[in-house]
């Protein structure tokens, strides 16, 4: 599975939007990128994934860039149980799910 | 609510015990996957059943152990346990292997005291 760059910290101002972004210069063609959150010990939450197509779904937008290097989820309006450490991860078609590795993540702080 | 439940949600217990830790998938999903979370490590993975079936192993020690059911749900048994297995351990699920959403248990925080 191709690494993926995150920066280690956000923040944010409720109620604004929160881009945050993921690099992942080495994908593959075939390879899909999958974001989670995980709110304070918690279990990391499912938010969306996407192959080349940009995705919406009732929480978040996923922005894939063109050459698929980079992308940006994106939190219309951030509030503040969005706090979290969010994880970008890329994963293959036939990749077991189970090999893909959390990483360290962003941790998205939204302020009053 | 991600339909994965996991108990128990704490277990406190001394140096060279052994506990179980079981987990319930969500309705329909056929795979099982354990993560082990310590303080100054990320998500790690222990291991993965589909089906009853052992499909893939991670990090996985040699005092620990797997086994999922035939009603599909999953217990992680761990041995002669050492301090440094105090950790947050996460069960998943999905409806097959490969690439499919992972949806995560609340987890079982394991002390050793």
């Amino acid at each position: 599975d191709a690494k993926t760059t995150q920066p280690p910290s956000m923040d944010c101002a409720e109620g604004r939007a929160a881009n945050l972004p993921c690099n992942h210069s080495t994908i593959s063609e075939n390879e899909y990128v999958y974001w989670y959150r995980q709110i304070h010990s918690q279990g990391p939450q499912y938010i969306i994934h996407g192959l080349k197509n940009n995705e919406t779904n009732e929480m978040a937008s996923l922005i894939i860039t063109e050459d698929r290097k980079s992308s940006t989820l994106i939190l219309p309006h951030a509030t503040l149980r969005d706090t979290a450490v969010y994880y970008c991860i890329v994963r293959g078609l036939n990749t077991n799910a189970g090999k893909s590795t959390f990483g360290d993540g962003t941790t998205l702080t939204v302020k009053p | 609510d991600s339909g994965v439940t996991q108990t128990p949600k704490h277990l406190i217990t001394a140096t060279g015990q052994r506990v179980t830790l079981r987990c319930s998938p969500r309705s329909g999903d056929l795979s099982v996957y354990w993560y082990q979370q310590s303080l100054d490590q990320g998500l790690q993975f222990l291991i993965q059943y589909y089906n009853g079936e052992e499909r893939a192993k991670g990090n996985i020690l040699e005092r620990f152990s797997a086994q999922q059911f035939p009603d599909l749900h999953s217990e992680l048994n761990l041995s002669s346990l050492e301090l440094g297995d105090s950790a947050l351990y996460f069960c998943a699920s999905s409806e097959g292997v490969g690439n499919q959403p992972q949806h995560f248990g609340d987890g079982t925080r394991l002390s050793i005291l």
